[in-house]
């Protein structure tokens, strides 16, 4: 049983493309993240949603767009795709307070690849 | 914000022998402090955590130890093996529950 599940693994696409990523956990964790790992693995947050509600955003690019139709679920998709967006992009949860609880449990990763 | 500063960048050791990673962050609201292996072509996964009430805490062969006067946080892994080569991250988090990750420690455990 996967815990957190992430769809693509693989992504090749060309510039100006618009694509998504998708992203599932069967925790039940109330809070989810998407974190970019360029090639550096330099793991930079992008977004955070609690439960459905988005908490965090960082300083992305508005071709980028969260989605999450329900706490199980957030996904990812990327409009006018750029070369430099390329990087794995990683899915993760979390239970309630992470700064009491801990863990970020991570998806396998989605690496995309511009052209 | 919170920033994470990590070093070094990458550390080659021989099996076997001992290696240190060390972290330091900027927001001295931070209470939470998690420690990531990331194999390669895996995903990160925490191996060990610390908390800002404690200075040290061990788990087999890793320890961290935390001085929050000073901001810093280390990594001590001993007795080195190959399965530990992989990218290490430190990370802080404050109660805003944003978790932020320092650059990453590429170890070689050389043979």
């Amino acid at each position: 049983d996967t815990a957190v599940s992430q769809t693509p693994k693989y992504l090749v696409t060309q510039m100006g493309n618009d694509k998504s990523i998708k992203c599932e956990q069967n925790l039940g964790h109330d809070t989810m993240y998407w974190y970019k790992q360029d090639s550096k693995k330099f793991l930079k947050i992008m977004f955070s949603y609690n439960n459905k509600e988005l908490i965090i955003n960082e300083t992305v690019p508005n071709r980028f767009s969260p989605k999450s139709p329900d706490k199980a679920h957030l996904n990812l998709h990327i409009n006018s795709l750029e070369l430099g967006d390329s990087a794995v992009y990683f899915c993760a949860s979390s239970p309630p307070g992470l700064a009491n609880t801990g863990e970020l449990f991570f998806g396998e990763g989605s690496r995309l690849t511009v052209l | 914000g919170e920033n994470v500063e990590q070093h070094p960048s990458t550390l080659s050791v021989q099996e076997g022998d001992s290696a240190v990673i060390k972290c330091t962050y900027s927001d001295s609201a931070s209470n939470y402090f998690p420690w990531y292996k990331q194999e390669l072509g895996k995903r990160p996964q925490l191996i060990i955590d610390i908390r800002s009430n404690v200075g040290e805490k061990k788990d087999q062969r890793i320890a961290v130890t935390l001085n929050k006067t000073a901001k810093h946080f280390s990594l001590h892994i001993t007795e080195t093996q190959p399965e530990d080569s992989a990218v290490y991250f430190c990370a802080a988090s404050s109660s805003d529950d944003k978790i932020i990750f320092g650059k990453g420690t590429r170890l070689h455990i050389l043979p």
